[in-house]
């Protein structure tokens, strides 16, 4: 199976830091992506991780370990405009989709 | 450089009914992908588009179809509607049947009552 969990909400004020977990089973992703999307918009692609570690981009990181199914984003110096759905997502063998879990939503407060 | 494209932007119909929704992938790219969000869930994948043919399918019923065209946009079909289908319809488009780098269209917003 490909099963994606992530938690369902999280809270956090301006200026702190969060970190969004996502577990997957280990089987069958070649790769692993995280996507912001706000209400009613599209999603927005972050980051891709296919390789085990830590990729920083500005105040983002997300993190991959393939052996333990597990991932991480990472939010820095939290703003308000980053209140958004977060979403993971494998991506397949093949290449050809994405699978996504069902997002975990962040509302960040002054 | 005109992103992804989709029309229309919110459709209301009828249980029973067929639908048509229709995406432009961006400009270079030629690969599309079908997902279905329903409210409060993360995408799921209908299928993949590829050289004009369905590379991938999800697991959705016969009922969702589509078609890729010649200049690499797509229509997405689907027949005698029921309430469950009310979702974001996406798009994302590709480049060369693979999705590390997908990019996403706004999204077509289908209300079946």
């Amino acid at each position: 199976g490909q099963n994606i969990d992530q938690p369902t909400e999280m809270t956090a004020t301006e200026g702190a830091i969060v970190q969004i977990n996502c577990t997957y089973q280990t089987s069958g992703f070649n790769g692993l992506f995280w996507y912001q999307q706000h209400a009613g918009e599209a999603p927005t692609f972050l980051s891709y991780n296919v390789l085990d570690g830590l990729e920083e981009k500005g105040r983002f990181s997300s993190f991959l370990s393939r052996s333990k199914g597990y991932s991480y984003l990472l939010l820095k110096e939290l703003q308000m405009k980053d209140s958004a759905s977060y979403l993971c997502a494998g991506l397949n063998q093949a290449g050809t989709a994405l699978i996504f879990g069902k997002g975990t939503t962040l509302s960040v407060s002054s | 450089d005109a992103g992804v494209t989709q029309s229309p932007t919110h459709l209301i119909k009828t249980r029973g009914q067929q639908v048509t929704l229709r995406c432009s992938p961006k400009s270079g790219h030629d690969t599309v992908s079908w997902y279905q969000q329903a409210l409060g869930q993360g995408p799921q994948f209908i299928f993949q588009y590829y050289e004009e043919e369905e590379r991938q399918r999800g697991n959705f019923p016969d009922r969702f179809s589509g078609h890729q065209f010649p200049n690499y946009s797509s229509e997405l079909n689907v027949n005698a509607l029921l309430l469950g289908d009310s979702a974001l319809y996406l798009c994302a488009s590709s480049l060369r049947g693979m999705n590390t780098e997908a990019f996403f269209g706004q999204g077509t917003r289908l209300t079946v009552v």
